[in-house]
């Protein structure tokens, strides 16, 4: 079946240090893959995507490519602000338009605290 | 435009009691779904509806129980609470084609 491992955490950083929050994926097919942002005491908030292979997604300087021969999705940013303390969800999504199979595959997200 | 919304935001119940999460979205989606995200685990499926008119069981769907109003609507109900549902309540949706799906902000729940 389909499943994400994402690095686990939690990381700690320094502001302006640079990120990296490795994800693989196992899936048949060619799923789409997202990033997902959850700061704290609210719910997620899409921060990427990419549909298929070589696709890079990107947002607020978040940035992630869809990497189809080593079956990753690593985010990184190049320099964090404190404001990017949350905790990081890589998720797949595979589905075909004509049934119902409309679910994300999420892995156990990872927590990001940068300190000043 | 509220994207999703749920209620309540806090709910505390007694082992054996009964209630019913709502989760409303007014962007047009076709499918809606229920989470549960606890420590370590990440978020787990609980139920989902691909469309208006169909529901079906997610990864974790044992002691709950979902209905599809309309279109914009999808509640999850819990018929006898127990201290293992003590958990934070998440409802998404999303429209066809993996576009990614946009979450509520939660419910946490207590069952003492």
């Amino acid at each position: 079946g389909n499943s994400v491992t994402q690095m686990e955490g939690p990381v700690t950083l320094s502001e302006e240090a640079f990120l990296t929050i490795n994800c693989t994926y196992t899936a048949t097919g060619y799923p789409s893959l997202f990033w997902y942002v959850q700061y704290p005491g609210e719910g997620l908030q899409l921060l990427l995507k990419a549909t298929k292979a070589d696709d890079k997604g990107s947002n607020k300087g978040f940035e992630a490519t869809y990497r189809k021969e080593t079956t990753s999705f690593h985010l990184e940013k190049g320099s964090v602000q404190v404001s990017d303390s949350a905790v990081y969800f890589c998720a797949l999504f595979w589905g075909n338009s004509g049934g119902s199979n409309y679910k994300l595959t999420f892995g156990k997200g990872t927590l990001l605290t940068v300190n000043p | 435009n509220a994207g999703v919304t749920q209620t309540p935001k806090f709910q505390v119940l007694k082992t054996g009691q009964s209630m019913t999460l709502q989760c409303a979205q007014d962007m047009n989606h076709n499918s809606m779904y229920w989470y549960r995200q606890d420590p370590g685990m990440g978020l787990r499926l609980i139920y989902y509806s691909a469309s208006e008119g169909t529901t079906d069981k997610g990864e974790v769907p044992n002691g709950y129980n979902v209905s599809r109003l309309n279109k914009r609507e999808f509640s999850l109900r819990l018929e006898s609470a127990a201290p293992s549902q003590t958990s934070v309540y998440f409802c998404a949706s999303s429209d066809f084609g993996g576009g990614g799906q946009f979450f509520g902000p939660g419910t946490r729940l207590t069952v003492l």
